[in-house]
């Protein structure tokens, strides 16, 4: 199964702003929704947003999330050494009735 | 608090079959979809398997319809994968999560993970 495409790495200086891009299709980001996933390394991952633009409780509000068309986006602003971590994004495929995950990004602060 | 524990995980010839379990805690499992995920050494995820409530709903991945079947025990708050004819691709953690919105990639609660090698 194909997967939603995301660029393979980003970074920053601590207190910038990041985004890290995901694009799908019709079928999938264009039907459903979005969920943005964080893994510290060593760890499982964590979701980080859910439903395009929403906050689990506990995630600070520097993590936001956005949705266009096919494709979404999340954002990390005021960058801080610990949000160096995998991000992947994922949705619902109906025409494969399948879960597509991002092929993640590597968030490095610099 | 929830909690979501794999076992079963382990090295395994090629060809072979293994059979990893997930026992859920925390939650009233009976009222939610639950997926396998996995992640190759060194690379993203990869959504495998889903499981209804009810088990009357299930979807695979392409890439081991066939091979791998998905179960759940309610009674027992216990989520099951028979992985048969193994391949080395197999080689990878395997995570078991809760999915609070059905199947829509609402990935809430997850556990640790278990190390399953393909190796000969």
């Amino acid at each position: 199964q194909s997967v939603l495409t995301q660029p393979p790495s980003a970074s920053g200086t601590p207190g910038q702003r990041v985004t890290i891009s995901c694009s799908g299709s019709s079928s999938n980001i264009g039907s459903n929704d979005v969920y943005w996933y964080q893994q510290l390394p060593g760890t499982a991952p964590k979701l980080l947003i859910y439903r395009n633009n929403q906050r689990p409780s506990g995630v600070p509000d520097r993590f936001s999330g956005s949705k266009s068309g096919t494709s979404a986006s999340l954002a990390i602003s005021g960058l801080r050494s610990e949000d160096e971590a995998g991000y992947f994004c994922a949705a619902w495929d109906g025409s494969l009735s399948a879960v597509l995950f991002g092929g993640g990004t590597k968030l490095t602060v610099l | 608090q929830v909690q979501l524990v794999e076992s079963g995980g382990g090295l395994v010839k090629p060809g072979g079959s293994l059979r990893l379990s997930c026992a859920a805690s925390g939650f009233t499992f009976s009222d939610y979809f639950m997926t396998w995920i996995r992640q190759a050494p060194g690379k993203g995820l990869e959504w495998i398997s889903y499981i209804s409530s009810s088990s009357r709903t299930i979807y695979y991945a392409d890439s081991v319809k066939g091979r791998f079947t998905v179960s759940r025990d309610n009674a027992k708050n216990s989520l099951f994968l028979q992985m048969d004819s193994l391949r080395v691709e197999d080689t990878a953690v395997y995570y078991c999560a809760r999915d609070r919105s059905g199947a829509r990639g609402d990935f809430d609660f997850w556990g640790q993970g278990t190390l399953v090698t393909v190796s000969s």
